[in-house]
């Protein structure tokens, strides 16, 4: 099945900087690739998406980036907010296995005022 | 965006009873929904996909006859947890999908904290 290998775990930048973080899958069958925020106790909230037949998609200070041939994906985050402090996941998934998600183990991003 | 809901938010109960979490798609119709589960700073883990009208498909290592998954119509899906123990404690999330979508986008429901005392 799907792994998916998220890196670094934790990530502390100062506020005003830029964060990246890296993730590898190992299905070259899958097609979507959601990154999700998740603040404590609460529900993970999809903050962007890309598709296997796009390499990059910007929204506003997110953007993500594929490399299909390599079987990695990345999120930016420029001009970090303290308001962006929170887990990140990513995932990966495969629509002719049924769209299940695997996620990647997330990552601990703290933004220092 | 889609809304899905999930009740209850959090439960307590004492070890050995059952406790059942519904999922529910509010403004669409959920072909497919997933269920997670979700251990303090850890990431989420499919435990099983339920489909309309069919059995529910496990992930390796999940009990079926522990986690039962009834998804009776296109709105609602329901993980029921028999026999809880402490070691169940855990965050409960749900997941659809609109089967009409073009996309893989999933929904996720806020979630359901689950205490086994």
């Amino acid at each position: 099945g799907e792994n998916v290998e998220q890196h670094p775990s934790t990530l502390s930048v100062q506020e005003g900087d830029s964060a990246v973080i890296k993730c590898t899958y190992s299905d070259s069958a899958s097609n979507y690739f959601p990154w999700y925020k998740q603040e404590l106790g609460k529900r993970p909230q999809l903050i962007i998406d890309i598709r296997s037949n796009v390499g990059e998609k910007k929204d506003q200070r997110i953007a993500v980036t594929l490399n299909k041939t390599a079987k990695h994906f990345s999120l930016h985050i420029t001009e970090t907010q303290p308001e962006d402090s929170a887990v990140y996941f990513c995932a990966a998934t495969i629509k002719a296995a049924g769209n299940k998600l695997t996620f990647g183990g997330g990552t601990r991003v703290l933004v220092k005022p | 965006g889609a809304v899905v809901s999930q009740h209850p938010s959090w439960v307590i109960c004492k070890s050995g009873t059952s406790v059942k979490i519904e999922c529910r798609s509010l403004d669409f119709q959920a072909t497919t929904m997933f269920w997670y589960r979700q251990f303090p700073k850890q990431s989420l883990m499919l435990m099983a996909t339920s489909n309309e009208g069919s059995k529910a498909t496990y992930e390796q290592g999940v009990e079926k006859d522990k986690f039962l998954i009834n998804h009776a119509s296109l709105t609602l899906s329901t993980l029921t947890v028999t026999s809880a123990h402490p070691e169940d404690s855990s965050f409960y999330i749900c997941s659809a999908r609109d089967g009409l979508a073009e996309y893989n986008e999933q929904f996720f429901g806020p979630g359901t904290r689950l205490t086994v005392l």
